[in-house]
């Protein structure tokens, strides 16, 4: 079975410093990983996936992200934080190489910007 | 853009009655819709996959008589939590895919209140 391990639930930090959110995840198969950002009361929005080739993503907001096979690892990352992205971040994956059925998540990280 | 549109946003119901809560896809046709479900503070499970003109496969532990869901066209599914209880308040979105192996657009979720 596959399963996604956010290891932050919740992550403060100040505005225009650096950020990393945590994403492992489990799995036998070959999948592919997402990213995720929820704003209060709203759907996901897509911020970045990692579907084969270069292990480094960008995703939008200036996001990026970093695929370690060898560490099962998807952490998330952003430069410079800004309040605007306080937010609720979810880690996904889908091990059935399809990157738009059935997604598996992680517990979710919320995001909180300080100013 | 794909655009995945959930109506309604919030709906409050009576303990023992049914409400619906639609999910469409606005500018694409989607073979394929989901329906996950999330608790406070918690990740989102999926619920159900929905193909039009066939009959949803449900994940393990969802009850298919109380959790109803129709995919009478390809732009339109529906979830009925049908005698609804307190329990069932929860936040319901779906997602939408154009076909295999294409990204998933969210909706926006709708909030449901039983009271």
């Amino acid at each position: 079975a596959q399963s996604v391990t956010q290891l932050d639930s919740q992550v403060p930090v100040f505005e225009e410093a650096p950020v990393e959110l945590r994403c492992n995840y489990s799995s036998s198969v070959s999948v592919y990983l997402f990213w995720y950002v929820q704003y209060p009361n709203q759907g996901l929005q897509l911020l970045l996936k990692y579907l084969s080739g270069s292990t480094l993503v960008k995703g939008i907001n200036g996001f990026e992200a970093e695929f370690n096979k060898s560490q099962t690892s998807f952490h998330l990352r952003k430069p410079s934080v800004h309040i605007s992205d306080t937010a609720e971040y979810f880690c996904a994956v889908s091990p059935w190489g399809d990157q738009g059925g059935k997604l598996i998540f992680g517990q979710g990280t919320e995001l909180s910007v300080k100013p | 853009g794909a655009v995945v549109s959930q109506h309604p946003s919030r709906v409050i119901c009576k303990s023992g009655t049914s409400v619906k809560i639609e999910c469409r896809s606005l500018d694409f046709q989607a073979t394929t819709m989901f329906w996950y479900r999330q608790f406070p503070k918690q990740s989102l499970m999926l619920m159900a996959t929905s193909n039009e003109g066939s009959k949803a496969t449900y994940e393990q532990g969802v009850e298919k008589d109380k959790f109803l869901i129709n995919h009478a066209s390809l732009t339109l599914s529906t979830l009925t939590v049908t005698s609804a209880h307190p329990e069932d308040s929860s936040f319901y979105i779906c997602s939408a895919v154009k076909g295999l192996n294409t990204e998933a657009f969210f909706g926006q979720g709708t909030r449901l209140t039983v009271v």
